[in-house]
């Protein structure tokens, strides 16, 4: 079964320090990993995905996220934070033979000014 | 660009009383869902649709209903509410294909008392 992780409950982070939101996934076959984000009583927001052969994502708002086959991971970057950055972001997989999704537990992002 | 619509966006309900949540997409998606969102235990989804006339269920599809007779409508239906499904309810859409992101709406936000 396809599954993913977010070992943080929640990530403090400076405004100006780069930042990391980690990811682990399991899954069988070709990964279809995406990162979202959502803002307070918000629907959820698709911020990047994996696309097979880059190890380095670029996505909306400058967000990145880098992909490492052997450790499974796909972290959430950005190298200088935005308060406006703070919101809970979502690690996702898209299993492909049953056409499901499947979310991450989710990360509260906090920038501090 | 309405991309996905959700009504209502507020309900209170008493045990036992019955409902539908509305969700409504314009961009033509194979493929919708819905989820719900607890504190602490991300999105599960509940059911979804690859398309017209054919539904699926989820990780937690007790106590709930769908059906897919347009493309563009995937309501949900509460058959005898519990207080066990007070939540955030969303619904989201995609393109059929495996590498393609979710849509989602703003959410109901849903009280049974």
């Amino acid at each position: 079964a396809q599954s993913v992780a977010q070992p943080e409950d929640q990530v403090n982070v400076a405004e100006g320090n780069p930042l990391t939101v980690k990811c682990t996934y399991s899954v069988s076959g070709n990964p279809y990993l995406f990162w979202y984000v959502q803002y307070p009583n918000r629907g959820l927001q698709f911020l990047l995905k994996y696309i097979t052969g880059d190890n380095l994502v670029k996505g909306s708002y400058g967000f990145e996220a880098e992909f490492n086959k052997s450790q499974t991971s796909f972290h959430l970057k950005k190298p200088s934070a935005l308060v406006s950055d703070s919101a809970l972001y979502f690690c996702a997989v898209r299993d492909p033979n049953f056409n499901k999704f499947y979310f991450g537990s989710g990360t509260k992002l906090n920038v501090k000014p | 660009n309405a991309g996905v619509t959700q009504t209502p966006k507020f309900q209170v309900l008493k045990t036992g009383q019955s409902m539908t949540l509305q969700c409504a997409q314009d961009m033509n998606h194979e493929y919708m869902s819905w989820y719900r969102q607890d504190p602490g235990m991300g999105l599960r989804l509940i059911h979804y649709s690859v398309g017209a006339g054919i539904t699926d269920q989820g990780e937690v599809p007790n106590g709930y209903n769908v059906s897919r007779s347009t493309t563009e409508d995937f309501p949900l239906r509460l058959l005898s509410a519990a207080p066990s499904q007070t939540s955030v309810y969303f619904c989201a859409s995609s393109l059929g294909q495996v590498n393609q992101p979710q849509h989602f709406g703003d959410g109901t936000r849903l009280s049974i008392l």
